[in-house]
């Protein structure tokens, strides 16, 4: 049974640039979390996606926006990347009622702007 | 506004010892509380759920407190090893329950 699975794992971009990060989630799970970890703080949330739709979404700028598809699996594009858009984006996935069995997260894309 | 505190952030201890590790949060009443464990460069990996009517958790050699008085949980580790070495976090599920709202993390060493 595969796990969260996500792609690239280390992307490199410039400064204005867009990026599009990608994700499949843990087999049975049909919702789809993304977060932002800088280094040596905490993962923080950004969005949730739930068929098709974006469900909840953290304090991120528009500049940060998803997309879910039939499949279940997710993307996750940010525009005009600045400096601080540096970091590991971790892919969480669990089932539509809630996580109390715990969130799956994906091994993360190491995102660096340079 | 909403925050978790975990107690610092790098904790050293000797091969053998039990590892406790603290998380408080403010301006919550959590239905229940998570813990993680992660590798660096990894993503979070699930340990424990304890519920707010629960005193206490187990799961092998790791135990888990939650006080909603408090407003604190521990997270203990007996008989440490090296292989327990990790950045380990607390979450808790946010306002709508479908989320969560992650501390910074406590970095563990064991020492052999």
């Amino acid at each position: 049974d595969a796990g969260v699975t996500q792609s690239p794992t280390h992307l490199i971009k410039t400064r204005g640039q867009q990026v599009t990060l990608r994700c499949s989630p843990k087999s049975g799970h049909d919702t789809v979390s993304w977060y932002q970890q800088a280094l040596g703080q905490g993962p923080q949330f950004i969005f949730q996606y739930y068929e098709e739709e974006e469900r909840q979404r953290g304090n991120f700028p528009d500049r940060f926006s998803g997309h879910q598809f039939p499949n279940y699996s997710s993307e996750l594009n940010v525009n005009a990347l600045l400096l601080g858009d540096s970091a590991l984006y971790l892919c969480a996935s669990s089932l539509a009622q809630g996580g109390v069995e715990g969130l799956f997260f994906g091994p993360g894309t190491r995102l660096t702007v340079l | 506004s909403q925050k978790i505190e975990q107690n610092s952030e790098a904790l050293n201890i000797q091969e053998g010892k039990t590892a406790t590790l603290t998380c408080n949060y403010t301006n919550y009443s959590p239905a229940y509380l998570q813990w993680y464990r992660q590798d660096p460069g990894r993503g979070p990996v699930f340990l424990l759920l304890i519920r707010e009517n629960e005193k206490e958790k187990r799961k092998e050699r790791l135990k888990v407190t939650f006080d909603t008085t408090l407003k604190q949980s521990l997270f203990h580790i007996t008989a440490s090893q090296p292989a327990d070495s990790a950045t380990y976090l607390c979450a808790l599920p946010d306002n709508y329950g479908q989320n969560f709202v992650f501390g910074p993390g406590t970095r563990l060493s064991v020492l052999p």
